[in-house]
C-alpha cells in the first residue's frame, strides 16, 4: 500500500532563510512523487514532480526536492523564503501507470515572518 | 495557461437535498478525478473517470455519489441526498492521456467548491 507522511504540520521561518519541508513515502512500486501548494482560498498548484528521470527535481518559484530511495524521502527545500511562500504544502504519491489516483500527505503549513 | 474551472465556488444546501458540483477540465485531457478535503483533514481521492466510465473509486464514493460527463466539456459530481458529513471542499482534477511518455503527467486541479450542508 502507498502512503505519505509529512513530518511537520507547521513550519515557521524568517524571510530570507532556508525552507525545509519533510516528506517520507511508502510504496510497493516505483512511485511518482509530487509537491503541491495551496494558497488560501485557492486550488492545488503543482510545484514539482519526480518521475525517475533525475533524483534532484527543480520546480517553480525556486523550490526543489531530492528523491532519496534509501531513505524513502522526498523533502522540499528552498534556499531563501519569501513572504509569498506562506501556504499549505502537500507531498503526494501516485502509482506509475494505472489511473494514477493521488495519495496526499496531511500537509505542512508554512509561515514566513518578516 | 489552460486551467480547470469549478463552479460554484461555494454551495450551501439543506441536508437531504441533491447537489451537483460542476467542473470543466482542461480541453485535451482525458482522465478526470474528484477529491475532497474535509476541514482540517487530508485531501482524499473519491473517483477517477476515463473513457466515459468510472475507472476507480474509493470507499467514500458510495451509492449517494455519481459522476457524469454529459457533454464534451463538463464533468459533474452529484450527491443524491446530502448529509452533514458531506460538508467539505471538493476538488476536480484532470490529466493528459496516458502513454509511455505521459504515464507520469501530473493532475491539474481546479480551485475547488466549498460545500456546506446545513
Amino acid at each position: 500500500a502507498q502512503s505519505v507522511t509529512q513530518l511537520d504540520s507547521h513550519v515557521s521561518v524568517s524571510e530570507g532563510t532556508p525552507v525545509l519541508l519533510r516528506c517520507n513515502y511508502s510504496s510497493s512500486y516505483s512511485p511518482s512523487l509530487f509537491w503541491y501548494v495551496q494558497h488560501p482560498n485557492k486550488g492545488l498548484q503543482l510545484l514539482l514532480k519526480y518521475t525517475s528521470a533525475a533524483t534532484l527535481v527543480k520546480g517553480i518559484n525556486g523550490f526543489e526536492a531530492e528523491f532519496k530511495k534509501s531513505e524513502t524521502s522526498f523533502h522540499l527545500t528552498k534556499p531563501s523564503a519569501h513572504m509569498s511562500d506562506a501556504a499549505e504544502y502537500f507531498c503526494v504519491v501516485s502509482l506509475s501507470g494505472g489511473y494514477n489516483k493521488l495519495i496526499f500527505g496531511a500537509g505542512t503549513r508554512l509561515a514566513v515572518h518578516p | 495557461e489552460p486551467e480547470v474551472t469549478q463552479t460554484p465556488s461555494h454551495q450551501v444546501t439543506q441536508m437531504g437535498q441533491e447537489v451537483i458540483l460542476r467542473c470543466v477540465p482542461i480541453s485535451n485531457h482525458l482522465y478526470f478525478y474528484w477529491y475532497r478535503q474535509i476541514l482540517g483533514q487530508k485531501v482524499e481521492f473519491l473517483v477517477s473517470f476515463y473513457n466515459n466510465e468510472i475507472s476507480e473509486k474509493s470507499e467514500i464514493f458510495d451509492d449517494q455519489f455519481s459522476v457524469e460527463r454529459p457533454d464534451g466539456s463538463n464533468f459533474t459530481l452529484k450527491i443524491r441526498s446530502t448529509k452533514l458529513e458531506d460538508s467539505a471542499m471538493y476538488f476536480c482534477a484532470s490529466r493528459r492521456d496516458r502513454g509511455p511518455l505521459n504515464s507520469n503527467q501530473p493532475q491539474h486541479f481546479g480551485d475547488g467548491t466549498r460545500l456546506s450542508i446545513l
